[in-house]
Protein backbone atom coordinates (compact mmCIF):
# COMPACT_ATOMS: atom_id res chain seq x y z
CA UNK A 1 0.00 0.00 0.00
CA UNK A 2 1.61 3.48 -0.87
CA UNK A 3 0.04 7.05 0.42
CA UNK A 4 -3.16 7.59 2.06
CA UNK A 5 -5.75 4.40 2.59
CA UNK A 6 -9.22 4.90 4.33
CA UNK A 7 -11.68 1.85 5.03
CA UNK A 8 -14.63 1.48 4.62
CA UNK A 9 -15.21 3.20 1.01
CA UNK A 10 -18.97 3.41 1.99
CA UNK A 11 -20.53 3.14 5.34
CA UNK A 12 -24.70 3.46 5.92
CA UNK A 13 -25.49 3.69 9.67
CA UNK A 14 -28.50 4.44 11.67
CA UNK A 15 -28.69 7.40 14.17
CA UNK A 16 -28.21 4.33 17.09
CA UNK A 17 -25.44 2.47 15.57
CA UNK A 18 -21.66 2.63 16.59
CA UNK A 19 -18.92 2.57 13.89
CA UNK A 20 -15.53 3.39 13.46
CA UNK A 21 -13.40 5.46 9.98
CA UNK A 22 -9.45 4.20 9.77
CA UNK A 23 -6.92 6.07 8.09
CA UNK A 24 -3.54 4.98 7.40
CA UNK A 25 -0.44 6.58 6.21
CA UNK A 26 2.60 5.03 4.50
CA UNK A 27 4.60 8.43 3.79
CA UNK A 28 6.18 8.66 7.27
CA UNK A 29 4.31 11.83 7.73
CA UNK A 30 3.91 13.77 11.54
CA UNK A 31 0.47 15.24 11.18
CA UNK A 32 -2.78 14.04 10.17
CA UNK A 33 -6.14 15.33 9.87
CA UNK A 34 -9.78 14.55 9.94
CA UNK A 35 -11.87 16.49 7.16
CA UNK A 36 -15.36 16.76 6.23
CA UNK A 37 -16.69 17.25 2.52
CA UNK A 38 -20.54 18.28 2.14
CA UNK A 39 -21.71 19.20 -1.29
CA UNK A 40 -21.14 22.80 -2.35
CA UNK A 41 -19.34 23.83 1.09
CA UNK A 42 -15.67 24.36 1.34
CA UNK A 43 -14.26 21.97 3.17
CA UNK A 44 -14.35 21.90 7.06
CA UNK A 45 -11.37 20.27 9.14
CA UNK A 46 -12.49 18.60 12.13
CA UNK A 47 -9.37 17.47 14.15
CA UNK A 48 -5.26 17.37 13.47
CA UNK A 49 -3.27 15.47 15.09
CA UNK A 50 0.90 16.08 15.21
CA UNK A 51 3.18 13.76 16.51
CA UNK A 52 -0.22 11.91 17.63
CA UNK A 53 -1.30 14.68 19.83
CA UNK A 54 -4.37 16.56 19.11
CA UNK A 55 -3.08 20.13 18.36
CA UNK A 56 -7.22 21.26 16.74
CA UNK A 57 -10.19 20.35 17.54
CA UNK A 58 -12.70 23.02 15.14
CA UNK A 59 -15.89 22.68 17.74
CA UNK A 60 -16.69 19.18 16.70
CA UNK A 61 -19.71 17.28 18.15
CA UNK A 62 -18.99 14.81 20.89
CA UNK A 63 -20.17 12.52 18.40
CA UNK A 64 -16.94 12.36 16.89
CA UNK A 65 -14.19 10.70 18.79
CA UNK A 66 -11.13 10.93 16.76
CA UNK A 67 -8.36 8.75 17.83
CA UNK A 68 -4.04 8.36 17.09
CA UNK A 69 -2.60 5.26 18.79
CA UNK A 70 0.29 6.39 16.27
CA UNK A 71 1.71 8.95 13.81
CA UNK A 72 0.98 6.15 11.09
CA UNK A 73 -2.67 5.60 12.07
CA UNK A 74 -5.73 7.96 12.57
CA UNK A 75 -9.42 6.43 13.36
CA UNK A 76 -12.81 8.35 13.48
CA UNK A 77 -15.21 6.93 16.14
CA UNK A 78 -19.03 7.56 15.09
CA UNK A 79 -21.86 7.25 17.61
CA UNK A 80 -25.92 8.69 17.63
CA UNK A 81 -25.18 10.72 14.32
CA UNK A 82 -27.64 12.90 12.67
CA UNK A 83 -28.91 12.72 8.96
CA UNK A 84 -27.05 15.85 8.56
CA UNK A 85 -23.77 14.18 9.34
CA UNK A 86 -23.26 12.52 5.93
CA UNK A 87 -20.94 13.42 4.20
CA UNK A 88 -17.57 12.51 2.64
CA UNK A 89 -14.86 11.82 5.22
CA UNK A 90 -11.41 12.74 4.22
CA UNK A 91 -8.36 12.02 5.82
CA UNK A 92 -5.17 13.78 5.35
CA UNK A 93 -1.19 13.47 6.36
CA UNK A 94 1.56 16.15 6.27
CA UNK A 95 5.41 15.90 6.83
CA UNK A 96 4.81 18.55 9.64
CA UNK A 97 2.49 21.85 10.37
CA UNK A 98 4.40 24.22 8.14
CA UNK A 99 2.21 26.82 5.64
CA UNK A 100 4.47 25.16 2.67
CA UNK A 101 3.46 21.53 3.16
CA UNK A 102 1.60 19.29 0.90
CA UNK A 103 -1.42 17.57 2.37
CA UNK A 104 -1.87 14.32 0.86
CA UNK A 105 -5.50 12.96 0.99
CA UNK A 106 -6.89 9.41 0.91
CA UNK A 107 -10.36 8.62 -1.09
CA UNK A 108 -12.65 8.93 2.15
CA UNK A 109 -15.22 7.43 2.87
CA UNK A 110 -19.05 8.34 2.41
CA UNK A 111 -21.02 8.08 5.11
CA UNK A 112 -25.04 8.18 4.82
CA UNK A 113 -26.75 8.32 8.15
CA UNK A 114 -30.34 6.89 8.44
CA UNK B 1 -10.32 36.64 9.10
CA UNK B 2 -8.91 34.73 6.31
CA UNK B 3 -11.24 33.47 3.52
CA UNK B 4 -10.92 31.76 -0.17
CA UNK B 5 -13.79 33.00 -2.68
CA UNK B 6 -14.24 30.59 -6.28
CA UNK B 7 -16.17 31.34 -9.24
CA UNK B 8 -19.34 29.37 -8.97
CA UNK B 9 -19.63 25.78 -10.73
CA UNK B 10 -20.09 23.89 -12.99
CA UNK B 11 -18.21 24.88 -15.34
CA UNK B 12 -18.41 23.31 -18.64
CA UNK B 13 -16.12 23.81 -21.88
CA UNK B 14 -15.68 21.83 -25.16
CA UNK B 15 -12.08 20.11 -25.07
CA UNK B 16 -8.84 22.40 -26.45
CA UNK B 17 -10.80 25.46 -24.71
CA UNK B 18 -8.78 27.82 -22.67
CA UNK B 19 -9.82 27.55 -19.41
CA UNK B 20 -9.89 30.23 -16.19
CA UNK B 21 -11.32 29.36 -12.98
CA UNK B 22 -10.79 32.90 -10.98
CA UNK B 23 -9.99 32.64 -6.69
CA UNK B 24 -9.69 35.49 -4.91
CA UNK B 25 -8.59 35.49 -0.63
CA UNK B 26 -8.44 37.24 2.31
CA UNK B 27 -5.81 37.11 4.51
CA UNK B 28 -3.47 39.49 6.22
CA UNK B 29 0.31 39.37 5.38
CA UNK B 30 1.79 36.51 3.37
CA UNK B 31 -0.23 33.26 3.00
CA UNK B 32 0.80 30.19 0.83
CA UNK B 33 -1.73 29.60 -2.01
CA UNK B 34 -2.77 26.43 -3.35
CA UNK B 35 -4.55 24.47 -5.79
CA UNK B 36 -5.82 21.05 -5.39
CA UNK B 37 -7.62 18.93 -7.90
CA UNK B 38 -10.64 16.37 -7.09
CA UNK B 39 -11.06 13.56 -9.53
CA UNK B 40 -14.17 11.35 -9.56
CA UNK B 41 -14.24 9.09 -6.49
CA UNK B 42 -10.24 9.95 -5.53
CA UNK B 43 -8.82 12.45 -2.58
CA UNK B 44 -7.83 16.14 -2.95
CA UNK B 45 -4.24 16.00 -5.14
CA UNK B 46 -2.18 18.57 -4.85
CA UNK B 47 -1.65 20.33 -8.24
CA UNK B 48 0.29 23.37 -7.64
CA UNK B 49 1.35 25.89 -5.26
CA UNK B 50 3.08 29.73 -4.84
CA UNK B 51 4.34 30.60 -1.35
CA UNK B 52 5.41 34.35 -2.09
CA UNK B 53 3.96 37.29 -4.25
CA UNK B 54 4.71 37.34 -7.80
CA UNK B 55 5.44 33.15 -8.00
CA UNK B 56 4.15 31.24 -10.85
CA UNK B 57 3.29 27.33 -10.04
CA UNK B 58 3.06 25.08 -12.46
CA UNK B 59 1.79 21.62 -12.69
CA UNK B 60 0.20 19.54 -16.12
CA UNK B 61 -0.36 22.88 -18.23
CA UNK B 62 -2.01 24.46 -15.22
CA UNK B 63 -0.25 27.69 -14.23
CA UNK B 64 -1.43 29.89 -11.26
CA UNK B 65 0.22 33.11 -10.40
CA UNK B 66 0.08 34.73 -7.28
CA UNK B 67 -1.29 38.11 -7.31
CA UNK B 68 -0.70 40.33 -4.20
CA UNK B 69 -2.16 42.99 -4.89
CA UNK B 70 -5.47 41.68 -6.59
CA UNK B 71 -5.01 39.10 -3.59
CA UNK B 72 -6.07 36.35 -6.63
CA UNK B 73 -4.40 33.02 -7.47
CA UNK B 74 -6.33 32.57 -10.80
CA UNK B 75 -6.34 28.99 -12.62
CA UNK B 76 -5.67 28.77 -16.25
CA UNK B 77 -4.95 26.16 -18.72
CA UNK B 78 -4.10 27.14 -22.36
CA UNK B 79 -6.29 23.75 -23.81
CA UNK B 80 -7.99 21.49 -21.73
CA UNK B 81 -8.66 17.82 -22.18
CA UNK B 82 -11.63 15.42 -21.02
CA UNK B 83 -9.24 14.28 -18.56
CA UNK B 84 -9.05 17.40 -16.81
CA UNK B 85 -12.96 17.04 -15.91
CA UNK B 86 -12.59 17.10 -11.95
CA UNK B 87 -13.77 19.75 -9.27
CA UNK B 88 -11.13 21.93 -8.27
CA UNK B 89 -9.86 23.62 -4.85
CA UNK B 90 -8.09 27.38 -3.99
CA UNK B 91 -7.20 27.11 -0.45
CA UNK B 92 -4.48 29.12 1.88
CA UNK B 93 -2.46 28.62 5.14
CA UNK B 94 -1.81 31.37 7.56
CA UNK B 95 -1.12 32.05 10.74
CA UNK B 96 0.11 30.12 13.27
CA UNK B 97 -1.98 27.28 12.96
CA UNK B 98 -0.65 26.17 9.63
CA UNK B 99 -4.64 25.50 8.86
CA UNK B 100 -5.66 25.23 4.90
CA UNK B 101 -8.46 27.63 4.73
CA UNK B 102 -10.70 26.23 1.36
CA UNK B 103 -12.68 27.70 -1.16
CA UNK B 104 -16.32 25.93 -1.98
CA UNK B 105 -14.88 24.07 -4.89
CA UNK B 106 -15.55 24.31 -9.12
CA UNK B 107 -16.65 21.90 -10.68
CA UNK B 108 -14.81 21.52 -14.59
CA UNK B 109 -17.22 19.56 -16.70
CA UNK B 110 -15.15 19.20 -20.71
CA UNK B 111 -16.96 17.76 -23.12
CA UNK B 112 -15.35 16.20 -26.07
Amino acid sequence: ETGVTQTPRHLVMGMTNKKSLKCEQHLGHNAMYWYKQSAKKPLELMFVYNFKEQTENNSVPSRFSPECPNSSHLFLHLHTLQPEDSALYLCASSQDRKLTDEQYFGPGTRLTVT
Amino acid sequence: GNSVTQMEGPVTLSEEAFLTINCTYTATGYPSLFWYVQYPGEGLQLLLKATKADDKGSNKGFEATYRKETTSFHLEKGSVQVSDSAVYFCALTRGSNYQLIWGAGTKLIIKP
